[in-house]
C-alpha cells in the first residue's frame, strides 16, 4: 500500500524568506502523480502544484516549486519569498495509476506560519 | 472559474440522526469522491463515484455510509444513524478526467455529532 509521510509537523519562516517542505512516500508503482494542497484556517483544500511521476523536469508555479527525486522517492516543496497569505497547513499528496480509482492519499499535514 | 459547492457549511446532528451532506460538482466533471478530515488530522480518503455507481471505497465506508446521485448535478452522502466519531470535515472533489487530473474540492461540511 502507498504512503506518504510528512516529517516536519510545523515550520516557520520570516516573511520574504525561503522555506522547503518535505514529503516523501511509498510506492510500487512507477507511473503517478504527486501534489501539494493548501488548507488555510478556512479550511479549503487549495491546490498548490502537481507533479507527474514520468516527467524528470520539477514542476514550477510562480513562487513554488518541487524538488521531485524520484528514486529516492521524496517531494519537496519550495515557496520563495514567503508571504503572510501563505499561513496554512500544507498537505502533501499522492495519486497511484493502477488502482483504476484514482484516489489521494494524502500525509499528515505541515503547519507553516509565516511570520511578519 | 467553477467551483465544487457543499451544503451545509455546517451540520449539527444527535448521535444516533441520520445526516446527508450535499455536493455540486463541477458541471462537466465525471468523477466523484467524499474524504473525511477529523480535527487536527490528515484527510483521508472515504469513497469515489463513477458512471453512477461506486468505484473504490475505503476501509471507513461502512454500511452507515452511502452516496448518491439523485439527479443530474448533486452528489449526497449519507450517514444513518450517526455516532460522535462521525464528527468531521467532509470535502467533497470532483474531477474532469482520470489519469492525473487534479481533484477540486469544495469548501467542506463541518458536521459535529452531539
Amino acid at each position: 500500500a502507498q504512503t506518504v509521510t510528512q516529517s516536519q509537523p510545523e515550520m516557520s519562516v520570516q516573511e520574504a524568506e525561503t522555506v522547503t517542505l518535505s514529503c516523501t512516500y511509498d510506492t510500487s508503482e512507477n507511473n503517478y502523480y504527486l501534489f501539494w494542497y493548501k488548507q488555510p484556517p478556512s479550511r479549503q483544500m487549495i491546490l498548490v502544484i502537481r507533479q507527474e511521476a514520468y516527467k524528470q523536469q520539477n514542476a514550477t508555479e510562480n513562487r513554488f516549486s518541487v524538488n521531485f527525486q524520484k528514486a529516492a522517492k521524496s517531494f519537496s516543496l519550495k515557496i520563495s519569498d514567503s508571504q503572510l497569505g501563505d499561513t496554512a497547513m500544507y498537505f502533501c499528496a499522492f495519486m497511484g495509476l493502477t488502482s483504476g480509482t484514482y484516489k489521494y492519499i494524502f500525509g499528515t499535514g505541515t503547519r507553516l506560519k509565516v511570520l511578519a | 472559474e467553477p467551483e465544487v459547492t457543499q451544503t451545509p457549511s455546517h451540520q449539527v446532528t444527535q448521535m444516533g440522526q441520520e445526516v446527508i451532506l450535499r455536493c455540486v460538482p463541477i458541471s462537466n466533471h465525471l468523477y466523484f469522491y467524499w474524504y473525511r478530515q477529523i480535527l487536527g488530522q490528515k484527510v483521508e480518503f472515504l469513497v469515489s463515484f463513477y458512471n453512477n455507481e461506486i468505484s473504490e471505497k475505503s476501509e471507513i465506508f461502512d454500511d452507515q455510509f452511502s452516496v448518491e446521485r439523485p439527479d443530474g448535478s448533486n452528489f449526497t452522502l449519507k450517514i444513518r444513524s450517526t455516532k460522535l466519531e462521525d464528527s468531521a470535515m467532509y470535502f467533497c472533489a470532483s474531477s474532469e478526467a482520470l489519469g492525473g487530473q487534479p481533484q477540486h474540492f469544495g469548501d467542506g461540511t463541518r458536521l459535529s455529532i452531539l
